[in-house]
Protein backbone atom coordinates (compact mmCIF):
# COMPACT_ATOMS: atom_id res chain seq x y z
CA UNK A 1 0.00 0.00 0.00
CA UNK A 2 2.12 2.95 -1.07
CA UNK A 3 -0.70 5.42 -0.27
CA UNK A 4 0.05 9.04 -1.80
CA UNK A 5 2.95 9.07 -4.58
CA UNK A 6 4.23 11.85 -6.18
CA UNK A 7 5.98 12.30 -9.23
CA UNK A 8 8.98 13.66 -10.04
CA UNK A 9 10.26 14.44 -6.30
CA UNK A 10 12.64 16.63 -7.79
CA UNK A 11 12.42 19.62 -10.94
CA UNK A 12 14.42 22.50 -12.53
CA UNK A 13 12.47 24.39 -15.35
CA UNK A 14 13.73 27.57 -17.12
CA UNK A 15 11.35 30.18 -16.61
CA UNK A 16 8.65 30.00 -19.41
CA UNK A 17 8.69 25.83 -19.58
CA UNK A 18 6.04 23.51 -18.66
CA UNK A 19 5.42 20.75 -16.70
CA UNK A 20 3.08 18.50 -14.99
CA UNK A 21 3.16 17.20 -11.75
CA UNK A 22 1.47 14.13 -11.15
CA UNK A 23 0.10 12.77 -7.44
CA UNK A 24 -1.53 9.24 -7.65
CA UNK A 25 -3.41 7.59 -4.43
CA UNK A 26 -4.13 3.97 -3.76
CA UNK A 27 -6.41 4.46 -0.94
CA UNK A 28 -10.00 5.08 -3.17
CA UNK A 29 -10.14 8.36 -1.66
CA UNK A 30 -12.69 10.61 -3.16
CA UNK A 31 -11.23 13.71 -2.38
CA UNK A 32 -7.79 15.12 -3.56
CA UNK A 33 -5.53 18.34 -3.18
CA UNK A 34 -2.71 20.31 -4.24
CA UNK A 35 -0.46 22.41 -1.81
CA UNK A 36 2.61 24.50 -2.04
CA UNK A 37 4.65 25.13 0.87
CA UNK A 38 7.26 28.61 1.17
CA UNK A 39 9.26 29.71 3.87
CA UNK A 40 7.16 31.84 6.73
CA UNK A 41 3.79 30.86 4.85
CA UNK A 42 2.61 27.48 5.84
CA UNK A 43 0.76 25.27 3.61
CA UNK A 44 -1.56 26.89 0.88
CA UNK A 45 -3.80 25.42 -1.77
CA UNK A 46 -4.07 25.52 -5.16
CA UNK A 47 -6.40 23.43 -6.28
CA UNK A 48 -8.47 20.47 -4.91
CA UNK A 49 -10.74 17.95 -6.31
CA UNK A 50 -14.17 16.40 -4.26
CA UNK A 51 -14.07 13.26 -6.87
CA UNK A 52 -12.89 11.84 -10.50
CA UNK A 53 -13.67 14.73 -13.06
CA UNK A 54 -13.98 18.25 -10.94
CA UNK A 55 -11.69 20.45 -10.02
CA UNK A 56 -11.93 23.35 -7.49
CA UNK A 57 -9.64 26.53 -7.02
CA UNK A 58 -8.13 27.02 -3.77
CA UNK A 59 -6.60 30.23 -2.51
CA UNK A 60 -3.53 30.63 -5.11
CA UNK A 61 -4.71 28.95 -8.08
CA UNK A 62 -3.47 31.12 -10.72
CA UNK A 63 -0.34 29.96 -13.16
CA UNK A 64 -1.67 26.35 -12.74
CA UNK A 65 -4.50 24.21 -13.76
CA UNK A 66 -5.69 20.77 -12.95
CA UNK A 67 -7.12 17.86 -13.91
CA UNK A 68 -8.85 14.55 -12.01
CA UNK A 69 -9.52 11.95 -15.26
CA UNK A 70 -9.37 9.14 -13.10
CA UNK A 71 -10.13 8.79 -9.41
CA UNK A 72 -6.80 7.88 -8.13
CA UNK A 73 -4.62 10.27 -10.15
CA UNK A 74 -4.65 14.72 -9.35
CA UNK A 75 -2.36 16.36 -12.33
CA UNK A 76 -0.76 19.74 -11.54
CA UNK A 77 0.33 21.91 -14.67
CA UNK A 78 2.45 24.89 -15.09
CA UNK A 79 1.78 26.28 -18.18
CA UNK A 80 4.28 28.57 -18.41
CA UNK A 81 6.63 28.61 -14.80
CA UNK A 82 7.88 31.45 -13.16
CA UNK A 83 10.28 31.98 -10.75
CA UNK A 84 7.52 32.79 -8.28
CA UNK A 85 6.42 29.32 -8.54
CA UNK A 86 9.60 27.82 -7.21
CA UNK A 87 8.16 26.10 -4.24
CA UNK A 88 7.69 22.27 -2.18
CA UNK A 89 4.74 20.43 -3.83
CA UNK A 90 2.35 18.52 -1.46
CA UNK A 91 -0.73 16.35 -2.72
CA UNK A 92 -2.53 15.37 -0.40
CA UNK A 93 -6.04 13.40 -0.31
CA UNK A 94 -8.80 12.09 2.10
CA UNK A 95 -11.00 9.44 3.30
CA UNK A 96 -15.08 10.07 3.13
CA UNK A 97 -15.69 7.59 5.73
CA UNK A 98 -19.57 8.37 4.82
CA UNK A 99 -21.66 8.58 1.92
CA UNK A 100 -21.57 12.21 1.96
CA UNK A 101 -18.79 13.32 4.60
CA UNK A 102 -15.75 13.97 4.80
CA UNK A 103 -13.84 14.36 8.15
CA UNK A 104 -11.33 16.20 6.49
CA UNK A 105 -8.06 14.39 7.71
CA UNK A 106 -5.39 14.26 5.03
CA UNK A 107 -3.04 11.87 3.70
CA UNK A 108 0.20 13.79 1.95
CA UNK A 109 2.32 12.44 -0.55
CA UNK A 110 6.69 13.24 0.14
CA UNK A 111 6.14 16.22 -1.64
CA UNK A 112 7.89 17.78 -5.06
CA UNK A 113 10.54 20.20 -4.46
CA UNK A 114 10.42 22.59 -8.38
CA UNK A 115 12.75 25.22 -8.96
CA UNK A 116 12.03 27.82 -11.76
CA UNK A 117 15.18 30.00 -12.68
CA UNK B 1 -8.25 38.35 10.33
CA UNK B 2 -6.63 35.04 8.87
CA UNK B 3 -8.59 32.07 8.43
CA UNK B 4 -6.13 29.92 10.74
CA UNK B 5 -3.51 31.86 13.06
CA UNK B 6 -0.24 30.07 14.47
CA UNK B 7 2.52 32.02 16.63
CA UNK B 8 5.71 30.63 14.55
CA UNK B 9 7.89 30.79 17.18
CA UNK B 10 10.54 28.99 17.39
CA UNK B 11 9.76 27.58 20.78
CA UNK B 12 13.08 26.19 22.07
CA UNK B 13 12.10 23.95 25.55
CA UNK B 14 14.70 21.70 27.49
CA UNK B 15 13.67 18.30 27.32
CA UNK B 16 11.22 16.90 29.81
CA UNK B 17 9.59 20.29 30.13
CA UNK B 18 5.71 20.91 29.06
CA UNK B 19 5.17 22.65 26.35
CA UNK B 20 1.88 24.48 24.62
CA UNK B 21 0.70 26.37 21.70
CA UNK B 22 -2.42 27.46 20.31
CA UNK B 23 -4.08 28.12 17.42
CA UNK B 24 -6.74 30.24 16.54
CA UNK B 25 -9.34 30.11 13.27
CA UNK B 26 -12.09 32.39 12.30
CA UNK B 27 -14.59 30.16 10.43
CA UNK B 28 -17.08 29.52 13.83
CA UNK B 29 -18.76 26.69 11.47
CA UNK B 30 -16.04 24.37 11.55
CA UNK B 31 -16.46 21.07 13.59
CA UNK B 32 -13.00 19.09 13.28
CA UNK B 33 -9.86 20.03 14.16
CA UNK B 34 -6.40 18.67 12.92
CA UNK B 35 -2.69 18.81 14.43
CA UNK B 36 0.00 17.46 11.65
CA UNK B 37 3.39 17.40 12.43
CA UNK B 38 6.14 17.96 9.70
CA UNK B 39 9.93 17.04 10.18
CA UNK B 40 12.37 19.08 8.21
CA UNK B 41 11.67 18.68 4.55
CA UNK B 42 8.99 15.71 4.80
CA UNK B 43 5.56 15.39 4.26
CA UNK B 44 3.08 16.66 7.19
CA UNK B 45 1.63 13.73 9.09
CA UNK B 46 -1.39 13.48 11.29
CA UNK B 47 -0.50 13.64 15.04
CA UNK B 48 -4.04 14.54 16.70
CA UNK B 49 -7.59 14.66 15.62
CA UNK B 50 -10.13 17.11 17.21
CA UNK B 51 -13.52 16.56 17.33
CA UNK B 52 -15.43 17.64 20.52
CA UNK B 53 -13.73 19.42 23.52
CA UNK B 54 -10.27 17.60 23.32
CA UNK B 55 -8.26 14.89 22.60
CA UNK B 56 -5.15 13.00 24.35
CA UNK B 57 -2.49 10.29 23.06
CA UNK B 58 -0.25 9.48 25.68
CA UNK B 59 1.81 13.08 26.06
CA UNK B 60 -0.07 14.50 23.69
CA UNK B 61 -3.14 16.69 24.37
CA UNK B 62 -5.37 18.86 21.96
CA UNK B 63 -8.15 20.92 23.62
CA UNK B 64 -10.87 22.88 21.47
CA UNK B 65 -12.49 26.04 22.93
CA UNK B 66 -15.28 26.69 20.51
CA UNK B 67 -16.00 29.68 22.56
CA UNK B 68 -12.68 31.32 22.16
CA UNK B 69 -11.83 29.83 18.81
CA UNK B 70 -9.04 28.11 19.40
CA UNK B 71 -7.53 24.87 19.35
CA UNK B 72 -4.12 24.14 21.70
CA UNK B 73 -1.85 21.53 21.51
CA UNK B 74 0.01 20.40 24.80
CA UNK B 75 3.18 17.74 25.12
CA UNK B 76 4.10 17.21 28.13
CA UNK B 77 7.98 15.50 29.17
CA UNK B 78 8.80 16.87 26.11
CA UNK B 79 11.52 14.52 24.11
CA UNK B 80 13.97 15.14 21.80
CA UNK B 81 12.49 13.28 19.05
CA UNK B 82 9.26 16.19 19.41
CA UNK B 83 11.49 18.70 17.54
CA UNK B 84 9.17 19.56 14.73
CA UNK B 85 6.64 21.82 13.43
CA UNK B 86 3.49 21.67 14.44
CA UNK B 87 0.63 22.79 11.59
CA UNK B 88 -2.97 23.40 12.73
CA UNK B 89 -5.14 22.10 10.30
CA UNK B 90 -9.45 23.48 10.16
CA UNK B 91 -11.63 22.88 7.59
CA UNK B 92 -13.93 24.88 6.18
CA UNK B 93 -17.90 23.83 6.63
CA UNK B 94 -18.96 20.79 4.72
CA UNK B 95 -15.03 19.80 5.21
CA UNK B 96 -14.50 19.96 1.23
CA UNK B 97 -10.86 21.88 2.14
CA UNK B 98 -8.41 22.20 5.23
CA UNK B 99 -6.53 25.55 5.74
CA UNK B 100 -3.32 25.66 7.65
CA UNK B 101 -1.71 27.83 9.68
CA UNK B 102 2.09 28.70 9.20
CA UNK B 103 2.52 26.13 12.12
CA UNK B 104 4.91 26.48 14.84
CA UNK B 105 8.74 25.52 15.35
CA UNK B 106 9.30 23.23 18.54
CA UNK B 107 13.35 22.61 18.93
CA UNK B 108 13.44 20.64 22.13
CA UNK B 109 17.19 21.12 23.36
CA UNK B 110 18.92 18.20 25.31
Amino acid sequence: NAGVTQTPKFRVLKTGQSMTLLCAQDMNHEYMYWYRQDPGMGLRLIHYSVGEGTTAKGEVPDGYNVSRLKKQNFLLGLESAAPSQTSVYFCASSYDERRDFNTGELFFGEGSRLTVL
Amino acid sequence: RKEVEQDPGPFNVPEGATVAFNCTYSNSASQSFFWYRQDCRKEPKLLMSVYSSGNEDGRFTAQLNRASQYISLLIRDSKLSDSATYLCGVPNFGNEKLTFGTGTRLTIIP
